[in-house]
């Protein structure tokens, strides 16, 4: 069955540090694997998509995530995280045509 | 850029009655969707909805539940005798196609506690 786990509930990091957010998935065939962000109060905001091609996808507020077929994962990075920044992001996998969610995880940055 | 819209954004219902939750989906858009996020937990499928029909459920969609598109704008949900664990958030969502190598745009959601 097609699942995402998301082993970090929580993450605190600083502002201006680097920042990786994990995500595993399982699906049999080759994934279309995405994150969204969601700020408080607000929906789902897409950050980024992996289809096919380059394994690398560059996604909006400077986020890129790398699709790594042989590990079954899709990490979320950013060189530089900012205050702005602190949501909480999912990992999704589509599967029978639909999404299927990973439990999220929650970021904080400190000032 | 085009938004899925959701009403309302909070409700606060007594156990046993019945709430409908109302989305208005991107206007060019063909399918939609309603997903459940209990507070805590993952975001989790309900039902998808494409050409006047039901294209997909999941288990949790069961006859509490039904979905109706009773114009050319909007998509509701429809809780019948809620029960304390309806108690999340739901998010609507709309493509122009089916999802798959497609993107769905959600809105805000709507919080729905169920007293």
């Amino acid at each position: 069955a097609q699942s995402v786990t998301q082993p970090d509930i929580h993450i605190t990091v600083s502002e201006g540090a680097s920042l990786e957010l994990r995500c595993n998935y399982s699906y049999g065939a080759t994934p279309y694997l995405f994150w969204y962000v969601q700020s408080p109060g607000q929906g789902l905001q897409l950050l980024l998509k992996y289809f096919s091609g380059d394994t690398l996808v560059q996604g909006i507020k400077g986020f890129e995530a790398e699709f790594k077929r042989s590990q079954s994962s899709f990490n979320l990075r950013k060189p530089s995280v900012h205050w702005s920044d602190a949501a909480e992001y999912f990992c999704a996998v589509v599967g029978a045509y639909k999404y299927i969610f990973g439990t999220g995880t929650r970021l904080k940055v400190l000032a | 850029e085009p938004e899925v819209t959701q009403t309302p954004s909070h409700q606060v219902t007594q156990m046993g009655q019945e709430v409908i939750l109302r989305c208005v989906p991107i206007s060019n858009h063909l399918y939609f969707y309603w997903y459940r996020q209990i507070l805590g937990q993952k975001v989790e499928f309900l039902v998808s909805f494409y050409n006047n029909e039901i294209s997909e459920k999941s288990e949790i969609f069961d006859d509490q539940f039904s979905v109706e598109r009773p114009d050319g704008s909007n998509f509701t949900l429809k809780i019948r005798s809620t029960k304390l664990e309806d108690s999340a958030m739901y998010f609507c969502a709309s493509s122009d196609q089916a999802a798959g190598a497609n993107v769905l745009t959600f809105g805000a959601g709507s919080r729905l506690t169920v007293l």
